[in-house]
């Protein structure tokens, strides 16, 4: 399948400061979705992005596809305690299949 | 929403046995589902697609014979461990989706394999 990489892998913040996690696929993704888990949890969607240099918002939320559809980042503003998580890109593939990167696990600081 | 359930959430077996993992979409027909392993602290990997009325897809890798996935209708897949090994512990996950663009894929609440 495809290699998808995030990083950071593992990322710790105070509560209040930002957060960015990137992603980047060996090759040219038809889109990519982001997910959530929760610690002991299953993964949640959050969006999926689907155009060259496509930029979504979701609350604090940032998703950034780009220009050449083989990266992507996630940007969250002034994070919160009920961000934590790992969060996952996953990249579509020649079928309905995704192949989900190797995720970055974000801890927040009170 | 469309659910998913998975079942069962956490089974203990014997090393030589097989474990049958069920995916069910409760208020959805899914023709394709889709079986990933998760290892502790460690990415989904996807294992396999599930096609409803045929064979699944299988991702390189991934031993056919040893895990065996059966879609025999609209609402089921199930996935068998065969023969299992303390290695074949780990989180198996099931999904499929209605409407990939506009609310991605849904997670079976997933499968935790203990072989002892």
């Amino acid at each position: 399948g495809q290699q998808v990489m995030q990083i950071p892998q593992y990322q710790h913040v105070q509560e209040g400061e930002d957060f960015t996690t990137y992603c980047n696929s060996s090759t040219t993704l038809s889109n990519i979705q982001w997910y959530k888990q929760r610690p002991g949890g299953h993964p949640v969607f959050l969006i999926q992005l689907v155009k060259s240099g496509e930029v979504k918002k979701q609350k604090r939320l940032t998703f950034q596809f780009g220009e050449a559809k083989k990266n992507s980042s996630l940007h969250i503003t002034a994070t919160q305690t009920t961000d934590v998580g790992t969060y996952f890109c996953a990249g579509g593939g020649t079928g309905n299949q995704f192949y989900f990167g190797t995720g970055t696990s974000l801890t927040v600081i009170p | 929403g469309a659910v998913v359930s998975q079942h069962p959430s956490r089974v203990i077996c014997k090393s030589g046995t097989s474990v049958k993992i069920e995916c069910r979409s409760l208020d959805f027909q899914a023709t394709t589902m889709f079986w990933y392993r998760q290892f502790p602290k460690q990415s989904l990997m996807l294992m396999a697609t599930s096609n409803e009325g045929s064979k699944a897809t299988y991702e390189q890798g991934v031993e056919k014979d040893k895990f065996l996935i059966n879609h025999a209708s609209l609402t089921l897949s199930t996935l068998t461990v065969t023969s299992a090994h303390p290695e074949d512990s780990s989180f198996y996950i099931c999904s499929a989706t209605t409407d990939p663009a506009n609310s991605g894929y849904t997670f079976g609440s997933g499968t935790r394999l203990t072989v002892v």
